[in-house]
């Protein structure tokens, strides 16, 4: 298995542009959490979809947020428009259950705002 | 309110010492799940031990050990003769059943192992 795919790696916009985040959990789970990871805050969970509901978006920061599971193997974090504050390391993760088998770990996208 | 506390920042060692990371958590739910992850510099995050709430029972995997006490709500990591290649972050992290399985981690404790 492949494990999760996040893309891309690294992602530097302008402030004010609209940036998407991609993730690809790995096939046969089906919770998928998305994660941001700042020197301030620490890893805090964003939201995250079970059989690709949205089931908690409490930590989602603010309306420019957005997120979606339109399957069973793709999920997107938008942020329009997008500033230097958002700025941070953003992880998805997957898992079969929610403590069955642990969770996995995408690579994470580094996101630069200037 | 399910919360998890590292009290250690950072911690420096040197090569062969052992080092202990501290986890203590709080959740008002009898299962459980308790978790570490480490946090190399290439930033990946990787799965290390997942322990259930009804298991005590003390883990050891090669240098790696843990330490699960209910009673002080702590699950307490150990390195035994550390390695330069063991320097990352250690992350423990706690997620119920009740709380929708939800993955809260702590603040993370940096490691740094000196040759």
């Amino acid at each position: 298995d492949a494990g999760v795919i996040q893309s891309p790696r690294h992602e530097v916009t302008e402030m004010g542009q609209e940036v998407t985040l991609r993730c690809k959990p790995i096939s046969g789970h089906d919770y998928l959490f998305w994660y941001r990871q700042t020197m301030m805050r620490g890893l805090e969970l964003l939201i995250y979809f079970n059989n690709n509901v949205p089931i908690d978006d409490s930590g989602m920061p603010e309306d420019r947020f957005s997120a979606k599971m339109p399957n069973a193997s793709f999920s997107t974090l938008k942020i329009q428009p997008s500033e230097p504050r958002d700025s941070a390391v953003y992880f998805c993760a997957s898992s079969l259950g929610t403590t069955l088998s642990g969770y996995t770990f995408g690579s994470g996208t580094r996101l630069t705002v200037v | 309110a399910q919360k998890v506390t590292q009290a250690q920042t950072e911690i420096s060692v040197v090569e062969k010492e052992d080092v202990t990371l501290d986890c203590v958590y709080e959740t008002r739910d009898t299962t459980y799940y308790l978790f570490w992850y480490k946090q190399p510099p290439s930033g990946e995050l990787v799965f290390l031990i997942r322990r259930n709430s009804f298991d005590e029972q003390n883990e050891i995997s090669g240098r790696y050990s843990w330490n699960f006490q209910k009673s002080t709500s702590s699950f307490n990591f150990t390195i035994t003769a550390s390695q330069v290649v063991d320097s990352a972050v250690y992350f423990c992290a706690l997620s119920s059943y009740n709380q929708g399985g939800k993955l809260i981690f702590g603040q993370g404790t940096e490691l740094s192992v000196k040759p």
